[in-house]
């Protein structure tokens, strides 16, 4: 149990363009969804944080007209990359959290989505 | 503010051999979890082992233990008997019990050497 899948893995775009990323949480329900960032050979960069139904909490530094999350359901989140440009190319990773699963506060990851943006 | 930090950007072992994964965090929060993630070439995070912060005896997970050390904020994981599958980024987090946010390590990349 406990899987959360993302859709695209990978996804080539021009720049100008915009990209959509599924999280989807297959067999429970994610009350929180959260989006990182991971560049090469580095750690996790949180970017937001979603709750079912209400808008995202964007962390320090993050555009959120440049990367508009919707958390429309309990079990779909998407992240939209909007007019991309190369220097958002990077390794898109989602999770998500149910208080009903376990009692560690643990998050369930997705496996990634890489971006690249010619 | 929380912070997490892995001192060893790199490691390695001998297959077969034993190797301890060092981290320490800061925080004023009395409890808190804390968390070992593997990430393997395929970037997918794997949990590999979960502490809570009031329980005082560390966490096992077969070949993989915790060193637990509240008092120090320290949170070691000592990996036995490494095989080749091992090899892999390791990160350190931290997650308060009030909400769901974590802080991640900046990892160490362990490589089980042949």
């Amino acid at each position: 149990g406990a899987v959360v899948s993302q859709h695209p893995s990978r996804v080539i775009c021009k720049s100008g363009t915009s990209v959509k990323i599924e999280c989807r949480s297959l067999d429970f329900q994610a009350t929180t969804m959260f989006w990182y960032r991971q560049f090469p050979k580095q750690s996790l960069m949180l970017m937001a944080t979603s709750n079912e139904g209400s808008k995202a909490t964007y962390e320090q530094g993050v555009e959120k007209d440049k990367f508009l999350i919707n958390h429309a359901s309990l079990t779909l989140s998407t992240l939209t990359v909007t007019s991309a440009h190369p220097e958002d190319s990077s390794f898109y990773i989602c999770s998500a959290a149910s208080g009903s699963i376990g009692s560690y506060n643990e998050q369930f990851f997705g496996p990634g989505t890489r971006l690249t943006v010619l | 503010a929380q912070t997490v930090t892995q001192s060893q950007p790199e490691m390695s072992v001998q297959e077969a051999e034993t190797v301890t994964l060092s981290c320490t965090y800061d925080t004023s929060e009395n409890n808190y979890y804390l968390f070992w993630y593997k990430q393997p070439p395929s970037r997918q995070m794997i949990l590999v082992i979960r502490q809570e912060a009031y329980k005082q005896q560390n966490a096992t997970e077969n070949r993989f233990s915790v060193n637990f050390q509240k008092a120090a904020k320290s949170f070691s994981l000592k990996i036995s008997d490494s095989q080749l599958g091992d090899t892999a980024m390791y990160f350190c987090a931290f997650s308060t019990n009030t909400g769901n946010q974590f802080y991640f390590g900046t990892g160490t990349s362990l490589t089980v050497i042949p």
